[in-house]
């Protein structure tokens, strides 16, 4: 049973243009949630995160919310640029406990 | 960047041999993941180490084994490959300090058991 979901599994933006990455959790005890970027033939790297207690980060051009009665977060890219082509993984944790992770999307941003 | 190399980075092997792969971090960080990274299934822990020789199960740990004898080295070691095993391993840490869950991750091994 997949506790973290990302449903698309691939998004394609225009340069300049807003992306919205979607990620869903199952697990109402998740207290906090990231997300990590992935480029061909390297490790993930951690982008940004968001504790339950609040519903929105920023961080430059990125930013997460978080929606805990839909069980939903979102991030935001504005403006995407073509290096920001990789794969966004979502991933949610709780207290005492480890990272779950989501499948993962792959983001096109195209000149 | 915490400093987190993994050995080989690249493995051809046959089925039924023993492989172990190394993951070597210099940031003194407590906690240790191995991950194994498939299409279609996202990032999938395998096994985690909160200390040295502390060691406890994760998510997809069946035909994989870990020790963890020094801070800085943590292995994997497939005792008997399978094919189901060919994928891209991935080693992260966190270190005192950080964001609890803000995990740092190697580089990859990526492994094809033929």
């Amino acid at each position: 049973d997949q506790q973290v979901k990302q449903n698309s599994p691939s998004l394609s933006v225009q340069e300049g243009r807003i992306s919205i990455l979607n990620c869903d959790y199952t697990n109402s005890m998740f207290d906090y949630f990231l997300w990590y970027k992935k480029y061909p033939a390297e490790g993930p790297t951690f982008l940004i995160s968001i504790s339950s207690i609040k519903d929105k980060n920023e961080d430059g051009r990125f930013t997460v919310f978080l929606n805990k009665s839909a069980k939903h977060l979102s991030l935001h890219i504005v403006p995407s640029q073509p290096g920001d082509s990789a794969v966004y993984f979502c991933a949610a944790g709780r207290s005492q406990g480890n990272l779950i992770f989501g499948k993962g999307t792959k983001l096109s941003v195209k000149p | 960047d915490a400093g987190i190399t993994q050995s080989p980075r690249h493995k051809v092997t046959e089925t039924g041999t023993p492989v172990t792969l190394r993951c070597h971090q210099t940031e003194n960080h407590r906690y240790m993941y191995w991950y194994r990274q498939d299409p279609g299934h996202g990032l999938r822990l395998i096994h985690y180490s909160y200390g040295v020789k502390d060691t406890d199960k994760g998510e997809v740990s069946d035909g994989y084994s870990v020790s963890r004898s020094k801070t800085e080295d943590f292995l994997l070691t497939l005792e008997s490959a399978t094919s189901s095993q060919t994928s891209v391993y991935f080693c992260a840490t966190i270190g005192v300090g950080q964001g609890y869950y803000e995990q740092y991750f190697g580089p990859g091994t990526r492994l094809t058991v033929t």
